[in-house]
């Protein structure tokens, strides 16, 4: 079966400095990714998303490259703020497939 | 702006009670998932619905039940609750199509059962 497999947190990072969040998945055929963010006391929100191989997601300064040959899909971000702090989910969809294949999230905090 | 609510942004109960979460979104969207928020486990998905008065089980649906009788509307019906059901609970929906669709999240509800 399909499966995502995020780098464990907490990650505490200071502000300006650069984010890597780690992300791998299991597919048997072609998936779109995401990540999703979660603020403080809200509920999910679509961060950014990549449909095909070498697609390349970008929002809010966060990137996220679809590399096929190395099953991943890892968040970056040259300079994170404060206001970054909060918890980032991938997560995986395939065609044919109602169901959403989440990692178990990875809690970044920021700090000034 | 599309929007997915929650009746309630926390929930007290005890052992043994029938609770009932709604969820309504007005996006029109055919499917609609509830899943369950953990630390450490991530989401875990309990049910989701394709359509008007159509369900299926997601990966933990024991202790849990359903109900969609109209577009907008998913419930999530726990039976008897148990102190092993406190957690946090997300509502989710999005358009069926491809699997590039956007899933959209409601706030969530917290659940302590004591």
């Amino acid at each position: 079966g399909n499966s995502v497999t995020q780098m464990e947190g907490p990650v505490t990072l200071s502000e300006e400095a650069f984010l890597t969040i780690n992300c791998t998945y299991t597919a048997t055929g072609y998936p779109s990714l995401f990540w999703y963010v979660q603020y403080p006391g809200e509920g999910l929100q679509l961060l950014l998303k990549a449909t095909k191989a070498d697609d390349k997601g970008s929002n809010k300064g966060f990137e996220a490259t679809y590399r096929k040959e190395t099953t991943s899909f890892h968040l970056e971000k040259g300079s994170v703020q404060v206001s970054d702090s909060a918890v980032y989910f991938c997560a995986l969809s395939e065609e044919g497939y109602q169901k959403v294949t989440f990692g178990t999230g990875t809690k970044l905090q920021v700090i000034p | 702006d599309v929007k997915v609510t929650q009746s309630s942004r926390y929930l007290v109960k005890r052992t043994g009670e029938k609770v009932f979460l709604e969820c309504v979104q007005d996006m029109d969207h055919e499917n609609m998932f509830w899943y369950r928020q953990d630390p450490g486990l991530g989401l875990r998905l309990i049910y989701f619905s394709y359509d008007v008065k159509m369900k299926e089980k997601g990966d933990i649906p024991e202790g849990y039940s359903v109900s969609r009788e109209k577009k907008e509307r998913f419930s999530l019906i726990l039976e008897s609750a148990s102190t092993n059901q406190t957690s946090m609970y997300l509502c989710a929906s999005r358009e069926a199509g491809t699997a590039q669709e956007t899933q959209y999240f409601g706030p969530g509800t917290r659940l302590l059962v004591l």
